[in-house]
Order: structure tokens, then sequence, then C-alpha cells
């Protein structure tokens, strides 16, 4: 079963506005990490955050972690058209291993 | 720098064909590698992950099957595709377990199989 569910599935904005995407996971974790992927594209990286962080920045990236509620946002300030792509929380089980597992992701649609 | 190279980037092929992909990184040494595979419109699956030379873990059952036959270089195969094998296949890789960034994944730029 997934780990990561993304909430919402999809979201349409104008320019200029911000994005908040979701993410809940199940288990107890190491990291949570957020990809991007423009379609038809491999994921690129944008920002992981541990279990011991609460929010964490990254140029127009913000994320936040609450481990007690296990769910993550990301909020993508002043969006672009170019940030139109799908975006995927990640997490890392502390159970070790090697396993990132990967939710259906949040499709992001901004117009300019 | 690292990079990930993988190939072919589409691939048309009949039920019941065999398949190959392939996917290797440069500039690092010993990385983990990752097969997963993503159906149109949805999350990404993890097929198989290994941790070094002809160690394979396979996370799913199914007619799909891993190999590394070098440090580098990750491989995806199958006997004899079935129609459900369609998808978009993406290769990854992460630094050995304890190096810095060792959950970060670098994703190839992925192969998108059809099969009719």
């Amino acid at each position: 079963s997934q780990q990561g569910e993304e909430d919402p599935q999809a979201l349409s904005i104008q320019e200029g506005e911000n994005a908040t995407m979701n993410c809940s996971y199940k288990t107890s974790i190491n990291n949570l990490q957020w990809y991007r992927q423009n379609s038809g594209r491999g994921l690129v990286h944008l920002i992981l955050i541990r279990s011991n962080e609460r929010e964490k920045h990254s140029g127009r990236l913000r994320v936040t972690l609450d481990t007690s509620k296990k769910s993550s946002s990301l909020l993508i300030t002043a969006s672009r058209a170019a940030d139109t792509a799908s975006y995927f929380c990640a997490t890392a089980p502390n159970t070790g291993g090697f396993k990132t597992i990967f939710g259906a992701g949040t499709r992001l649609f901004v117009k300019a | 720098s690292q990079t990930i190279h993988q190939w072919p980037a589409t691939l048309v092929q009949p039920v019941g064909s065999p398949l190959s992909l392939e996917c290797t990184v440069e500039g690092t040494s010993n990385p983990n590698l990752y097969w997963y595979r993503q159906a149109a419109g949805r999350g990404l699956q993890l097929l198989f992950y290994s941790v070094g030379i002809g160690q394979i873990s396979s996370e799913v059952p199914q007619n799909l099957s891993a190999s590394r036959p070098q440090d580098r270089q990750f491989i995806l195969s199958s006997k004899k595709l079935l129609l459900s094998d369609s998808g978009f296949y993406l290769c990854a890789w992460t630094r050995g377990t304890g190096e810095s960034g060792a959950n970060v994944l670098t994703f190839g730029a992925g192969s998108r199989l059809t099969v009719l």
C-alpha cells in the first residue's frame, strides 16, 4: 500500500497565487521528501525534511512536517506557469532498509 | 558530477516479447540503484533495488527481473511481456548507506514502454 497520500489530487491556480499540497503517511519515518515531475520526465528532488525538523525553506518552497499527525505540506509561494508539474511526497521509513515510498502525487496547473 | 543514463527512452513491444532496459550511473561508486514503475497519472511503484553487485531485492512479484552485473549498471528484464507491463520505468540512484544525502534519489529520464 502507498506510504504517502497527497491531497489534493489536482490543483489549478493563477500565476502569482500560492499553492499548498498536503501529504499524509502511515508509519514512522526517518525523513520526508518532496519531488517534482514535469510531464513525461524523471522526478527531481526538491527538498528533504528530517523527522526532528518542523519546517524547512528553499527559495519559494516551504515544507512543514507534523510527525504527531503523520502529515506534511508543501507551499509554493508566488507561483509561476513554470511550476506546472506533478509533485510527490516520499517517505523513508525509520525501520531501516532502502525503500523510499512515493504517494500518488498532486498535479499542479498554474495558469498564466 | 554524477549523471544517470537510462535507455531506451521509448519502446513499443508486442505481448510475449522480451524486454531489456538499461541504466548506468557515472561519477560515483557503490551507489544504491532502484527501478520504479509509474502507471499513467499515478505515483511510483518500487520494483527492485540493489545495494551492490549481484544483490537484488524485489518488492513486487511479477514477470520482471533485475540484474546488476557491474557496480554502476542496473538492468530491468522480462522474458515475456504482458499488457500490464506497459508504463513509465524510472531508474534512480542514491548514495550508499551512511553517506550524506543517502536517501535523496536522483532519477533518470525514464523509459516509456508500451506493450501491444
